[in-house]
């Protein structure tokens, strides 16, 4: 069975500074890899996904991920943090055959001024 | 469109009473899927449809649990004889999935927490 696991629970950078969040994957089969984002009281939004077709991944509000399959990665970087990028990320995978997304634990996001 | 709805966005109940929660999808979406996530935690798979038809059923779906789809559109998660452990924020999802190639970008309600004292 696919599975997701997430390095940190809790992650805290200075304003400015790379932001780097872990995910390593399992999965059997090609998967399809999500990274979302939560925000307090807030539902799921999607930052990214790779679908096969690029190994580096550009999303929205500037966050990129890169699919290493050697290591089977997904980490999810952003270049410069901002005040706004608090909040708890999920990676997740689904594989084709039943299509179910599968999330890991999460990172909490801590951004400090 | 709005977005996936769901109601009620909080619920508090009494132990062994029982609940039900409703989730209007993205209009058009085929797929409907029902997370359960606790504090701390990432969203747990519950179960999915396609259509009507529910697909899967995680074994974390007790005897107590039923999800419905009846007509393909909205859901309804049942809980009977609600126990505390049952707290949580129960999340809804929907997708389209045309076959082949896949897409599989699932978006979510923003969760009906429910609360057993």
């Amino acid at each position: 069975a696919q599975s997701v696991t997430q390095l940190g629970s809790h992650v805290s950078v200075s304003e400015g500074a790379l932001v780097l969040l872990r995910c390593n994957y399992s999965s059997s089969v090609p998967p399809y890899l999500f990274w979302y984002v939560q925000y307090p009281n807030q539902g799921l939004q999607l930052l990214l996904k790779y679908t096969s077709a690029a190994t580096l991944v550009k999303g929205i509000n500037g966050f990129e991920a890169e699919f290493k399959k050697s290591e089977t990665s997904f980490h999810l970087t952003k270049p410069s943090a901002h005040m706004s990028d608090a909040a708890e990320y999920f990676c997740a995978v689904s594989e084709d055959r039943d299509d179910k997304i599968i999330f890991g634990k999460g990172t909490r996001l801590h951004i400090l001024p | 469109d709005t977005g996936v709805s769901q109601n009620p966005r909080h619920k508090i109940t009494k132990r062994g009473q029982n609940v039900t929660f409703r989730c209007d999808p993205i209009s058009e979406h085929n797929r409907l899927y029902w997370y359960r996530q606790t504090l701390g935690q990432g969203p747990e798979f519950l179960t999915y449809f396609q259509n009507e038809a529910q697909l899967e059923k995680s074994r974390l779906l007790s005897d107590r649990f039923s999800a419905e789809r009846p007509k393909g559109s909205f859901s309804t998660l049942e809980i009977q004889r609600t126990e505390q452990g049952d707290s949580a924020m129960y999340l809804c999802a929907s997708s389209f999935n045309p076959g082949q190639p896949r897409n599989t970008e699932a978006f979510f309600g923003q969760g009906t927490r429910l609360t057993v004292v």
